[in-house]
């Protein structure tokens, strides 16, 4: 079974650029979560989709970071224009949602920003 | 509301050493609480998890945690380190329901001396 799937790998911008991040979940899971990753910090949840609906992006800076899950199976994390201060690594994970398995998240190898 | 605090940014010990990793969790709920492990530029794992059953979970590489309600504490433990252990390891707290967000620790650092 192929895991979560995340591209690019590693993106190096200058500021004020535009970035774009793509995710494809495990087949199946139908909840699916951007996390940014800090240097030193554990994850914390920028959105968090189920199907296509965002069903918590309370998180999310919506000036310039936008997000979507058409079709409810990949999605696109967006930021436009970056600053230097989301020079991080974003992660995507997917789980089935469903009772004892919710917070079981399934995570791809992220994303490593880095913004000149 | 719920958070998770990890005491210890870094732990240090020699291999076949007893691993302790602690995480205290704060949850208006009750919780399910879980560790996740990982390694260098590769994403989280899920190493074990707790969801109300045995107080005593036992998960992937030779890890348990045991849940204690009375210290509101779901500390990790491995009674011998291996070089292979060496790794960022993060507490997380949600709740029951499939709509509770799961909060993370700030991660403990583990590493392992010959």
């Amino acid at each position: 079974e192929a895991g979560v799937v995340q591209s690019p790998r590693y993106k190096i911008i200058e500021k004020k650029q535009p970035v774009a991040f793509w995710c494809n979940p495990i087949s199946g899971h139908n909840t699916l979560y951007w996390y940014l990753q800090n240097l030193g910090q554990g994850p914390e949840l920028l959105i968090r989709y189920e199907n296509e609906e965002a069903v918590d992006d309370s998180q999310l800076p919506k000036d310039r970071f936008s997000a979507e899950r058409l079709k409810g199976v990949d999605s696109t994390l967006k930021i436009q224009p970056a600053e230097l201060g989301d020079s991080a690594v974003y992660l995507c994970a997917s789980s089935t949602g469903r009772g004892q398995s919710a917070g079981e998240l399934f995570f791809g190898e992220g994303s490593r920003l880095t913004v000149l | 509301a719920q958070s998770v605090t990890q005491l210890g940014s870094h732990v240090s010990v020699s291999e076949g050493a007893l691993v302790l990793l602690r995480c205290n969790y704060s949850s208006s709920v009750p919780p399910y609480l879980f560790w996740y492990v990982q390694y260098p530029n590769q994403g989280l794992q899920l190493l074990l998890k707790y969801t109300s059953a045995a107080t005593l979970v036992k998960g992937i590489n030779g890890f348990e945690a045991e849940f204690k309600k009375s210290e509101t504490s779901f500390h990790l433990t491995k009674p011998s380190a291996h070089m292979s252990d060496a790794a960022e390891y993060f507490c997380a707290v949600s709740g029951y329901s499939s709509a509770s967000k799961i909060i993370f620790g700030s991660g403990t650092r583990l590493s392992i001396r010959p």
